[in-house]
């Protein structure tokens, strides 16, 4: 049981120019969700998905975007990168999308994206 | 809004200390709360849970009580070993179930 795979674990972009992080999980879970974490500032949600076809806006969506055409995979994508996006990208999913299921989240092991 | 507060790091012990990592919440209703960690090169995983005021989760030797009067969810472990350096993070759900984040407290042991 694979878990949550992302890819790539490690990109170098230039500014301007665009990529997708990929992110598949093996556990049919209803919820996908995007994190970046920045030193001292925690896990900031992107984007996040109760099921194939609905997403939805975090706390932080501008210069992201996420589609969700199947259960298994929810892709992240820069438009435009900017050196701001410089950060370590996390997808995470669960097994319910309310109550006590929608909380307890299987990690990636991460995308660690910097912009020059 | 719904916010964490854990204390800031690093926080470097020798090996068989007692560990305390404060987290301190403010929420509105009745959060679950949650410890997650995270080992170096690896994402987070859940550590421990409590979903109700004075229940106390527990995992791995690592404890934490759910304390509504003080607001707070202090992580505690009463003989650290080098294989617990790692990064804990202190959430709590909001009112759409989303998680709110604490900043992580980086914890060091040494042998």
């Amino acid at each position: 049981n694979a878990g949550v795979t992302q890819t790539p674990k490690f990109q170098v972009l230039k500014t301007g120019q665009s990529m997708t992080l990929q992110c598949a999980q093996d556990m049919n879970h209803e919820y996908m969700s995007w994190y970046r974490q920045d030193p001292g500032m925690g896990l900031r949600l992107i984007h996040y998905s109760v099921g194939a076809g609905i997403t939805d806006q975090g706390e932080v969506p501008n210069g992201y975007n996420v589609s969700r055409s199947t259960t298994e995979d929810f892709p992240l994508r820069l438009l435009s990168a900017a050196p701001s996006q410089t950060s370590v990208y996390f997808c995470a999913s669960s097994s319910g999308t309310k109550g006590y299921g929608a909380n307890v989240l299987t990690f990636g092991a991460g995308s660690r994206l910097t912009v020059l | 809004g719904n916010s964490v507060t854990q204390m800031e790091g690093p926080v470097t012990l020798s090996e068989e200390a007692f560990l305390t990592i404060n987290c301190t919440y403010t929420a509105t209703g009745y959060p679950s709360l949650f410890w997650y960690v995270q080992y170096p090169g690896e994402g987070l995983q859940l550590l421990l849970k409590a979903t109700k005021a004075d229940d106390k989760g527990s995992n791995k030797g690592f404890e934490a009580t759910y304390r509504k009067e003080t607001t707070s969810f202090h992580l505690e472990k009463g003989s650290v070993q080098v294989s617990d350096s790692a990064v804990y993070f202190c959430a709590l759900t909001d009112s759409n179930y989303q998680l709110i984040w604490g900043a992580g407290t980086k914890l060091i042991i040494k042998p």
